[in-house]
């Protein structure tokens, strides 16, 4: 799997936007990218994910660079909840026989202040 | 709730013990998997079964013997174990374990068995 590169940590404030790096250099045309968060006590859960378009749900939005090379994720308004491990994954689809398999990195842990 | 239970939540054993931890999905998946998470490393990936048959096994040694009778079960048993394999142990399950799914095959977790090895 292609290597993902995130910032150890961040923090923010409540109600202000958060904006979470993600390089991915040695991306490949077939590769989503996905983002997952681990809240404390808990497993991790999804966010969101794309491909090459910018896309938004209920949880955040993803940005990604017109080369692929990069993406952010964007919470609009934080809250004390966002406060998590936020990983940056990318996921092929080459392939009948390879398995849609997520590999973690460290994550970026999120520290959300009052 | 993710509709990805596990049992226990938090499990003490000797290392000459045997003990089976279980994970139940409520989604109608049919890829169960199974990470390990220790202290300050990342999720390491151990298992993969898609459609009852094991896909992947990730060099992982055989005193965890997995298990999955069923699409909607996951079995980890152990024996033997070592005080490096304290872990917190995570179960999920998506649609699909196939790449060609994995534009929108995400993974529900479980919240994990907590698991101290004396």
């Amino acid at each position: 799997d292609a290597k993902t590169t995130q910032p150890n940590s961040m923090e923010s404030n409540e109600e202000e936007p958060v904006h979470l790096p993600c390089n991915h250099s040695t991306i490949s045309g077939t590769d989503y990218i996905h983002w997952y968060r681990q809240l404390p006590s808990q497993g991790p859960e999804y966010v969101i994910h794309g491909l090459t378009s910018n896309v938004n749900n209920r949880m955040a939005s993803l940005a990604i660079a017109e080369d692929r090379k990069s993406s952010t994720l964007i919470l609009h308004r934080a809250t004390l909840r966002d406060a998590a491990v936020y990983y940056c994954i990318l996921r092929g689809t080459a392939g009948g026989t390879s398995y849609g398999k997520l590999t973690f990195g460290q994550g970026t842990i999120l520290t959300v202040h009052p | 709730e993710t509709g990805v239970t596990q049992t226990p939540r938090h499990l003490v054993m000797g290392m000459t013990n045997k003990k089976s931890l279980k994970c139940e999905q409520h989604l109608g998946h049919n890829a169960m998997y199974w990470y390990k998470q220790s202290a300050k490393k990342p999720l390491e990936l151990m298992f993969v079964y898609n459609f009852k048959e094991q896909t992947e096994n990730n060099s992982v040694p055989s005193r965890f013997s997995p298990e999955c009778p069923n699409s909607s079960h996951l079995f980890l048993h152990l024996h033997t174990l070592q005080p490096e394999d304290s872990a917190l142990y995570l179960c999920a399950s998506s649609r699909s374990a196939l790449a060609g799914f994995s534009s929108y095959n995400e993974q529900f977790f479980g919240p994990g068995t907590r698991l101290t090895v004396l």
